[in-house]
């Protein structure tokens, strides 16, 4: 079975500096890969999707995230934090019929 | 646009109680999820459904059971609460061969 690790559990950054949310999966196999984004008292939202053809994926908001084959990651990207980025991350990878998430990582933007 | 509406956001019930979870979604969306969502754990699978009367277990099933009646609508029962199923419960749908799922708000479940 696949597994997900989130690398980090809380990444403080000021606000206007980069950050990289860290992901590794377990598997070498084919695996499409998912960011999604849990803002305060609120459900999942998807971010991106690696699911075939370029490594670079873009998503909403300004992120991006880079499918690295032999390093197994899926890391997470934006290169200036806005306060409104403040949320948790988790990163999910497909296993058969259903996703496998990570245990998540607590953003905070600082100003 | 997707929706997917839980029937609670917050719910108090006592140990022993039988509780019952709503989830709705309005695409016509064949594949349905329960999660529970805990602290430093990430989501982890209750059960899933594929189909209406259909239910296959996730990773962490005991203490729950579901039921799909119509195919918009997947229920998660527990059918005796306990105090360690306290937890922020999260719905999903998705199509059919489709890897992106929606979810809904979710339900804050507290067990006393």
């Amino acid at each position: 079975a696949q597994s997900v690790t989130q690398l980090d559990s809380q990444v403080p950054v000021f606000e206007e500096a980069p950050v990289e949310l860290r992901c590794n999966y377990s598997s070498s196999v084919s695996v499409y890969l998912f960011w999604y984004v849990q803002y305060p008292n609120q459900g999942l939202q998807l971010l991106l999707k690696y699911l075939s053809g370029s490594t670079l994926v873009k998503g909403i908001n300004g992120f991006e995230a880079e499918f690295n084959k032999s390093q197994t990651s899926f890391h997470l990207r934006k290169p200036s934090v806005h306060i409104s980025d403040t949320a948790e991350y988790f990163c999910a990878v497909s296993d058969r019929q259903k996703l496998v998430f990570g245990q998540g990582t607590r953003l905070t933007i600082n100003p | 646009d997707v929706k997917v509406t839980q029937s609670s956001r917050y719910l108090v019930k006592r140990t022993g109680e039988k509780v019952f979870l709503e989830c709705v979604q309005d695409m016509d969306h064949e594949n349905m999820f329960w999660y529970r969502q805990d602290p430093g754990l990430g989501l982890r699978l209750i059960y899933f459904s594929y189909d209406v009367k259909m239910k296959e277990k996730g990773d962490i099933p005991e203490g729950y059971s579901v039921s799909r009646e119509k195919k918009e609508r997947f229920s998660l029962i527990l059918e005796s609460a306990s105090t360690n199923q306290t937890s922020m419960y999260l719905c999903a749908s998705s199509l059919a061969g489709v890897w992106t799922q929606y979810f809904g708000p979710g339900t804050r479940l507290l067990v006393l």
